[in-house]
């Protein structure tokens, strides 16, 4: 069965620097996004993207993030200048119209 | 403002037994309704979706009120297997943005 791929599972970086998180979405599925998690606390919306453009972002998605599709595989989100609270789990998601959305298992974001 | 409601938990049941979980959310206009189960510091995998006419998949029975607002989730026969947190999962302008419900966690009891 296809998934949603990311990478790095685990991503430790020092406060203020750059971190970017990759996804490979289901081949066929044109809506992705992005989710977090805090440690202990409920899973949150980010941001959702289809066509080559953003469709929807939450007051989380501030001028500090940012989404890409690159080429026809990858989705990624750019953090700039990190804060400690940026430290989550960073789910990515995929989906085909009218369907659910498959997650891929995440990637660990460590910010010290 | 968009918000999921869900009973607070954490459940503790013996193995066979019937547990309901209750969800609540707010936007009157959201559209479509899911249920996903989430491992402990593992991704949300579905569970089922919610229709209208209420689902049934196995031991798990969806149920959806939309003049009420209200999702609920039954399973039947709870096996040690079922332990994990339901996250219920509302669908606000057309599959934009989802909204998920804090979860309500089960533990299930041999």
């Amino acid at each position: 069965e296809p998934e949603v791929t990311q990478t790095p599972s685990h991503q430790v970086t020092q406060m203020g620097q750059e971190v970017i998180l990759r996804c490979v979405p289901i081949s066929n599925h044109l809506y992705f996004y992005w989710y977090r998690q805090i440690l202990g606390q409920k899973v949150e919306f980010l941001v959702s993207f289809y066509n080559n453009e953003i469709s929807e972002k939450s007051e989380i998605f501030d001028d500090q993030f940012s989404v890409e599709r690159p080429d026809g595989s990858n989705f990624t989100l750019k953090i700039r200048s990190t804060k400690l609270e940026d430290s989550a789990m960073y789910f990515c998601a995929s989906r085909r119209l009218g369907q659910p959305q498959h997650f891929g298992d995440g990637t660990r974001l460590s910010i010290l | 403002r968009k918000e999921v409601e869900q009973d607070p938990g954490p459940f503790n049941v013996p193995e066979g037994a019937t547990v309901a979980f209750n969800c609540t959310y707010s936007n009157s206009a959201s559209q479509s309704f899911f249920w996903y189960r989430q491992d402990c510091r593992k991704e949300p995998k579905l569970l089922m979706s919610v229709y209208s006419s209420g689902n049934e998949d196995g031991r798990f029975t969806a149920q959806l009120n939309r003049a009420s607002q209200y999702i609920s989730l039954l399973i039947r026969d709870s096996k040690l297997s079922d332990s994990a947190t339901y996250l219920c999962v509302v669908n606000y302008n057309y599959g934009q943005n989802f909204v998920f419900g804090p979860g309500t966690r089960l533990s299930v009891l041999p």
